[in-house]
């Protein structure tokens, strides 16, 4: 059974950091491109931020370029999102998606991000 | 990207069908037959339905079906079911690797 099981959530002031990560299992990690999609308090989803199967290619939305960086470990099948300078419009679920050939199949449970004074 | 456009609520009674659009542009629905729909309980992860505007994973059952027509997608649930009762999302391929989402609809059964 594929499973994808984000942390690493939780509340932040504005300006602050957090570093969230997704432990995969039940399918070739290495193989599949990943991404994370949020969804803020009553508002649908919005993609964030995708990665290569190896690591090596990144797109992100341009709401949180230059301040969130995609990565992954793919020997600890884990996926992360480092996010700097947070702002209050980042508050979110935050959900870890896998890439099913230009579609998103997979989605972990979710991590719930508040950020606020 | 601007977000896809869907109606916010739709309702039907059980056993009728609905139909859900999911509007975009040239440069994602238009362009790519890589539209899928996601189905979301409160409180819950969505769950892929449809992928691939018209394909169902194993284990959704045939009630629920998709299309494409230019720059609009449609996702048609028939029999309507009480567990029907969710937000439902479209997603669209967008270019570069990115992928974009409409607004979501909220489905009411009566």
């Amino acid at each position: 059974e594929v499973q994808l099981v984000e942390s690493g959530g939780g509340s932040v002031q504005p300006g602050g950091s957090l570093r969230l990560s997704c432990a995969a299992s039940g399918f070739t990690f290495s193989d599949y491109w990943m991404h994370w999609v949020r969804q803020g308090p009553g508002k649908g989803l919005v993609w964030v931020a995708r990665l290569t199967s190896d690591g090596t290619g990144t797109s992100y939305a341009d709401s949180v370029k230059d301040r969130f960086t995609i990565s992954r470990d793919n020997a600890k099948k884990t996926l992360y999102l480092q996010m700097n300078s947070l702002r209050v419009e980042d508050t979110a679920v935050y959900y870890c998606v896998r890439d099913a050939r230009y579609s998103p199949d997979q989605w972990g449970q979710g991590t719930l991000v508040t950020v606020s004074s | 990207q601007s977000a896809l456009t869907q109606p916010r609520s739709v309702s039907g009674s059980p056993g009728q069908s609905v139909t859900i659009s999911c509007t975009g542009t040239s440069s994602d629905v238009g362009s790519y037959n890589y539209v899928s729909w996601y189905q979301q309980h409160p409180g819950k992860a969505p769950k892929l339905i449809l992928f691939d505007v018209n394909k169902r994973p194993s284990g959704v059952p045939d009630r629920f079906s998709g299309s494409k027509s230019g720059n609009t997608a449609s996702l048609t649930i028939s029999g309507l079911q009480a567990e029907d009762e969710a937000d439902y999302y479209c997603c669209s391929y967008a270019g570069s690797y990115t992928w974009v989402f409409g607004g979501g609809t909220k489905l009411t059964v009566l």
